[in-house]
Protein backbone atom coordinates (compact mmCIF):
# COMPACT_ATOMS: atom_id res chain seq x y z
CA UNK A 1 0.00 0.00 0.00
CA UNK A 2 1.13 3.49 -0.50
CA UNK A 3 3.19 4.77 2.73
CA UNK A 4 3.54 8.31 3.82
CA UNK A 5 6.40 9.36 6.28
CA UNK A 6 6.68 12.59 8.22
CA UNK A 7 9.88 13.51 10.44
CA UNK A 8 9.81 14.20 13.23
CA UNK A 9 7.05 12.66 14.87
CA UNK A 10 7.37 15.34 17.54
CA UNK A 11 9.44 18.13 18.62
CA UNK A 12 9.44 20.95 21.48
CA UNK A 13 11.35 24.21 20.95
CA UNK A 14 11.52 27.45 22.12
CA UNK A 15 9.39 30.43 21.18
CA UNK A 16 11.06 32.50 18.39
CA UNK A 17 12.73 29.37 16.69
CA UNK A 18 11.68 27.69 13.68
CA UNK A 19 10.85 24.14 12.80
CA UNK A 20 10.60 21.89 9.82
CA UNK A 21 8.56 18.70 9.02
CA UNK A 22 9.22 16.66 6.38
CA UNK A 23 6.64 14.72 4.52
CA UNK A 24 7.87 12.00 2.14
CA UNK A 25 5.92 9.34 -0.05
CA UNK A 26 7.95 6.05 0.56
CA UNK A 27 6.49 4.00 -2.40
CA UNK A 28 4.85 5.93 -4.63
CA UNK A 29 5.14 9.73 -6.62
CA UNK A 30 3.25 12.17 -5.35
CA UNK A 31 2.80 15.58 -7.25
CA UNK A 32 0.21 16.95 -5.26
CA UNK A 33 0.82 17.35 -1.15
CA UNK A 34 -1.69 18.39 1.40
CA UNK A 35 -0.61 19.92 4.59
CA UNK A 36 -3.40 20.17 7.56
CA UNK A 37 -3.51 21.17 10.86
CA UNK A 38 -5.66 19.28 14.09
CA UNK A 39 -6.57 20.62 17.34
CA UNK A 40 -7.63 18.22 20.48
CA UNK A 41 -10.73 16.92 19.47
CA UNK A 42 -11.25 18.20 16.17
CA UNK A 43 -11.27 17.62 12.50
CA UNK A 44 -8.48 18.27 10.35
CA UNK A 45 -8.09 21.54 8.79
CA UNK A 46 -6.57 22.43 5.51
CA UNK A 47 -3.52 24.55 5.44
CA UNK A 48 -2.36 24.47 1.94
CA UNK A 49 -1.96 22.66 -1.12
CA UNK A 50 1.97 21.72 -2.38
CA UNK A 51 2.45 21.11 -5.90
CA UNK A 52 6.21 19.28 -7.14
CA UNK A 53 7.66 22.77 -8.57
CA UNK A 54 5.69 25.34 -7.72
CA UNK A 55 4.17 27.51 -5.18
CA UNK A 56 2.14 26.05 -2.25
CA UNK A 57 -1.66 27.23 -2.25
CA UNK A 58 -2.76 28.59 1.16
CA UNK A 59 -6.24 28.26 2.50
CA UNK A 60 -7.75 31.64 3.87
CA UNK A 61 -6.68 32.85 7.01
CA UNK A 62 -3.19 30.71 6.59
CA UNK A 63 -0.43 32.75 6.70
CA UNK A 64 2.28 32.05 3.82
CA UNK A 65 4.89 33.76 5.39
CA UNK A 66 4.06 31.83 8.74
CA UNK A 67 4.17 28.15 7.53
CA UNK A 68 6.76 28.06 4.24
CA UNK A 69 5.90 25.24 2.47
CA UNK A 70 8.51 23.71 -0.26
CA UNK A 71 7.73 20.69 -2.59
CA UNK A 72 11.19 20.52 -4.28
CA UNK A 73 10.31 16.51 -5.61
CA UNK A 74 7.79 14.18 -6.42
CA UNK A 75 8.30 12.38 -3.00
CA UNK A 76 9.51 15.03 -0.66
CA UNK A 77 7.63 18.22 0.66
CA UNK A 78 8.52 20.66 4.04
CA UNK A 79 6.36 22.47 6.53
CA UNK A 80 8.53 25.45 8.05
CA UNK A 81 6.98 26.89 10.84
CA UNK A 82 8.87 29.98 11.04
CA UNK A 83 9.27 31.95 14.10
CA UNK A 84 6.95 29.99 16.08
CA UNK A 85 4.89 30.48 19.23
CA UNK A 86 2.78 28.93 21.48
CA UNK A 87 -0.23 29.38 19.57
CA UNK A 88 1.30 27.55 16.79
CA UNK A 89 1.49 24.47 19.24
CA UNK A 90 -0.59 22.04 17.44
CA UNK A 91 -0.96 18.29 15.79
CA UNK A 92 0.32 18.32 11.83
CA UNK A 93 -0.19 15.79 9.23
CA UNK A 94 0.19 15.70 5.52
CA UNK A 95 -0.90 13.52 2.96
CA UNK A 96 -0.03 12.81 -0.51
CA UNK A 97 -2.31 11.93 -4.15
CA UNK A 98 -1.18 9.03 -5.33
CA UNK A 99 -0.89 9.23 -8.82
CA UNK A 100 -0.74 5.41 -9.48
CA UNK A 101 -4.54 5.15 -8.62
CA UNK A 102 -7.57 6.46 -11.08
CA UNK A 103 -7.36 9.81 -11.35
CA UNK A 104 -5.15 10.42 -7.73
CA UNK A 105 -8.62 10.57 -5.65
CA UNK A 106 -7.06 8.45 -2.64
CA UNK A 107 -5.06 10.97 -0.31
CA UNK A 108 -2.82 9.06 2.01
CA UNK A 109 -1.63 10.32 5.38
CA UNK A 110 1.31 10.62 7.54
CA UNK A 111 1.36 9.82 10.73
CA UNK A 112 1.56 13.37 12.27
CA UNK A 113 4.19 15.16 14.05
CA UNK A 114 3.35 16.80 17.03
CA UNK A 115 4.41 20.51 17.61
CA UNK A 116 4.73 22.04 21.50
CA UNK A 117 5.94 25.73 21.58
CA UNK A 118 7.23 26.67 25.03
CA UNK B 1 -19.32 23.27 -2.57
CA UNK B 2 -19.07 20.32 -0.44
CA UNK B 3 -19.63 19.73 2.79
CA UNK B 4 -20.05 16.89 5.38
CA UNK B 5 -22.14 16.23 8.43
CA UNK B 6 -21.18 13.39 10.50
CA UNK B 7 -24.06 13.57 13.00
CA UNK B 8 -22.55 11.72 16.25
CA UNK B 9 -20.07 13.25 17.72
CA UNK B 10 -19.53 9.98 20.37
CA UNK B 11 -20.98 6.66 19.57
CA UNK B 12 -20.59 4.17 22.91
CA UNK B 13 -20.85 0.86 22.28
CA UNK B 14 -20.45 -2.79 23.68
CA UNK B 15 -17.75 -4.99 22.30
CA UNK B 16 -19.63 -7.27 19.90
CA UNK B 17 -22.38 -5.06 19.21
CA UNK B 18 -23.10 -3.49 15.57
CA UNK B 19 -22.65 0.09 14.92
CA UNK B 20 -23.42 2.47 12.25
CA UNK B 21 -21.83 5.79 12.02
CA UNK B 22 -23.68 8.05 10.29
CA UNK B 23 -22.17 10.68 7.38
CA UNK B 24 -24.38 12.97 5.38
CA UNK B 25 -23.16 15.31 2.68
CA UNK B 26 -24.08 18.33 0.69
CA UNK B 27 -22.55 18.60 -2.98
CA UNK B 28 -24.14 20.29 -5.99
CA UNK B 29 -21.51 17.85 -7.83
CA UNK B 30 -20.57 14.30 -7.83
CA UNK B 31 -18.17 12.96 -5.53
CA UNK B 32 -15.90 10.50 -4.63
CA UNK B 33 -16.23 9.72 -0.41
CA UNK B 34 -14.52 8.18 2.19
CA UNK B 35 -14.31 6.98 5.67
CA UNK B 36 -10.82 7.49 7.77
CA UNK B 37 -9.64 6.07 11.06
CA UNK B 38 -7.42 7.98 12.99
CA UNK B 39 -5.76 6.17 16.31
CA UNK B 40 -4.58 8.37 19.48
CA UNK B 41 -1.71 10.44 18.52
CA UNK B 42 -1.30 8.65 14.69
CA UNK B 43 -2.32 10.13 11.20
CA UNK B 44 -5.10 9.12 9.34
CA UNK B 45 -5.60 5.43 7.94
CA UNK B 46 -8.10 4.58 4.71
CA UNK B 47 -10.72 2.51 5.72
CA UNK B 48 -12.89 2.23 2.40
CA UNK B 49 -14.00 4.66 -0.47
CA UNK B 50 -16.72 5.16 -2.57
CA UNK B 51 -15.68 5.89 -6.50
CA UNK B 52 -17.86 4.54 -9.15
CA UNK B 53 -19.19 1.09 -9.17
CA UNK B 54 -21.38 -0.73 -6.52
CA UNK B 55 -22.32 1.24 -3.61
CA UNK B 56 -21.85 -0.91 -0.99
CA UNK B 57 -17.94 -0.88 -0.34
CA UNK B 58 -16.08 -2.78 2.23
CA UNK B 59 -12.72 -2.70 4.15
CA UNK B 60 -10.45 -5.62 5.38
CA UNK B 61 -11.56 -5.45 8.79
CA UNK B 62 -15.28 -6.10 9.06
CA UNK B 63 -16.33 -2.40 8.44
CA UNK B 64 -18.44 -1.57 5.41
CA UNK B 65 -20.62 1.14 3.89
CA UNK B 66 -23.32 2.22 1.64
CA UNK B 67 -23.03 5.05 -0.72
CA UNK B 68 -26.99 6.42 -0.46
CA UNK B 69 -27.24 8.84 -3.42
CA UNK B 70 -31.18 10.03 -3.08
CA UNK B 71 -30.38 10.42 1.05
CA UNK B 72 -26.73 11.87 0.41
CA UNK B 73 -25.73 9.61 2.72
CA UNK B 74 -22.29 7.08 3.35
CA UNK B 75 -22.95 5.99 6.54
CA UNK B 76 -20.53 2.91 7.94
CA UNK B 77 -21.42 0.14 9.73
CA UNK B 78 -19.73 -2.94 11.39
CA UNK B 79 -21.94 -6.19 12.61
CA UNK B 80 -19.50 -6.56 15.37
CA UNK B 81 -17.75 -4.37 17.32
CA UNK B 82 -13.92 -5.15 19.03
CA UNK B 83 -12.21 -2.69 21.63
CA UNK B 84 -9.24 -2.66 19.19
CA UNK B 85 -12.22 -0.71 16.78
CA UNK B 86 -12.06 2.30 19.61
CA UNK B 87 -10.69 5.31 17.34
CA UNK B 88 -11.75 8.51 15.68
CA UNK B 89 -13.39 8.01 12.21
CA UNK B 90 -13.84 10.79 9.93
CA UNK B 91 -16.14 11.15 6.78
CA UNK B 92 -14.73 12.97 3.89
CA UNK B 93 -15.43 13.70 0.59
CA UNK B 94 -13.96 15.15 -3.08
CA UNK B 95 -15.47 16.65 -5.82
CA UNK B 96 -15.11 14.33 -8.91
CA UNK B 97 -13.70 17.94 -11.29
CA UNK B 98 -10.84 16.62 -8.85
CA UNK B 99 -9.77 19.57 -7.37
CA UNK B 100 -7.94 17.79 -5.00
CA UNK B 101 -9.53 19.02 -1.57
CA UNK B 102 -10.78 16.19 1.26
CA UNK B 103 -13.91 17.74 2.69
CA UNK B 104 -13.55 16.37 6.00
CA UNK B 105 -16.53 15.87 9.03
CA UNK B 106 -16.05 16.63 11.93
CA UNK B 107 -15.70 13.48 13.12
CA UNK B 108 -16.96 10.34 15.47
CA UNK B 109 -15.52 9.07 18.38
CA UNK B 110 -16.25 5.48 18.56
CA UNK B 111 -16.09 3.75 22.50
CA UNK B 112 -15.87 0.52 22.47
CA UNK B 113 -16.61 -0.86 26.34
CA UNK B 114 -15.88 -4.33 27.22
Amino acid sequence: GAVVSQHPSRVICKSGTSVKIECRSLDFQATTMFWYRQFPKQSLMLMATSNEGSKATYEQGVEKDKFLINHASLTLSTLTVTSAHPEDSSFYICSARDLGTLRGETQYFGPGTRLLVL
Amino acid sequence: AQSVTQLDSQVPVFEEAPVELRCNYSSSVSVYLFWYVQYPNQGLQLLLKYLSGSTLVESINGFEAEFNKSQTSFHLRKPSVHISDTAEYFCAVISSSNTGKLIFGQGTTLQVKP
